[in-house]
């Protein structure tokens, strides 16, 4: 089984600061990892995925998340944040051993940036 | 351009009618998904299909229905047998194909109320 937790209903930050959007999975063989958002009435958008290789990647828009393995982590993070930036945002999980797996995603993080 | 097109954006309906949400996509993709969106939750998988005229229950089939005569269609019914409708609806194309890591496409959704 493969799940996704995202503790965080709701994450505040000011214009201009760093913010984090924390992830974390499970799976039982190695993870593809995924961050997509979605703006209000929209359809959700693909930022950016961690399939194998360097642990920070990075994404649309300024974005970037670091896949940690020991903590089975994938938090996203942006060195300053935009008003724009206000969205909710999901993370999401397959097992890469498993062919035919669905994604799974998490119950998402609505972001607030305020100026 | 490619893409996925959902229609209508917005729907209502009366209790008891059947509706059907259109899902169309030009990016030669073989699987196509629907899934269901409710306030503070997740997304949650309705039905999905890896190539034509096959499809699959996800966690919350009851009460809705689908076809995959065409690759480029899948189209959902929401029945009258469907209890709580009232919803935002996506639908999301990947490329299913030996080595993908399953990202998703997602259209703009369609917004259903029962009244």
């Amino acid at each position: 089984a493969q799940s996704v937790a995202q503790p965080e209903d709701q994450v505040n930050v000011a214009e201009g600061n760093p913010l984090t959007v924390k992830c974390t999975y499970s799976v039982s063989g190695n993870p593809y990892l995924f961050w997509y958002v979605q703006y209000p009435n929209r359809g959700l958008q693909f930022l950016l995925k961690y399939i194998t290789g360097d642990n920070l990647v990075k994404g649309s828009y300024g974005f970037e998340a670091e896949f940690n393995k020991s903590q089975t982590s994938f938090h996203l993070k942006k060195p300053s944040a935009l008003v724009s930036d206000s969205a909710l945002y999901f993370c999401a999980v397959r097992d890469r051993g498993n062919a035919g797996n669905m994604l799974t995603f998490g119950g998402g993080t609505r972001l607030m940036v305020k100026p | 351009d490619g893409g996925i097109t959902q229609s209508p954006k917005y729907l209502f309906r009366k209790e008891g009618q059947n509706v059907t949400l259109s899902c169309e996509q030009n990016l030669n993709h073989d699987a196509m998904y629907w899934y269901r969106q409710d306030p503070g939750q997740g997304l949650r998988l309705i039905y999905y299909s890896q190539i034509v005229n096959d499809f699959q229950k996800g966690d919350i089939a009851e009460g809705y229905s689908v076809s995959r005569e065409k690759k480029e269609s899948f189209p959902l019914t929401v029945t009258s047998a469907q209890k709580n409708p009232t919803a935002f609806y996506l639908c999301a194309s990947s490329i299913d194909r030996t080595g993908d890591t399953g990202e998703l496409f997602f259209g703009e959704g369609s917004r259903l109320t029962v009244l």
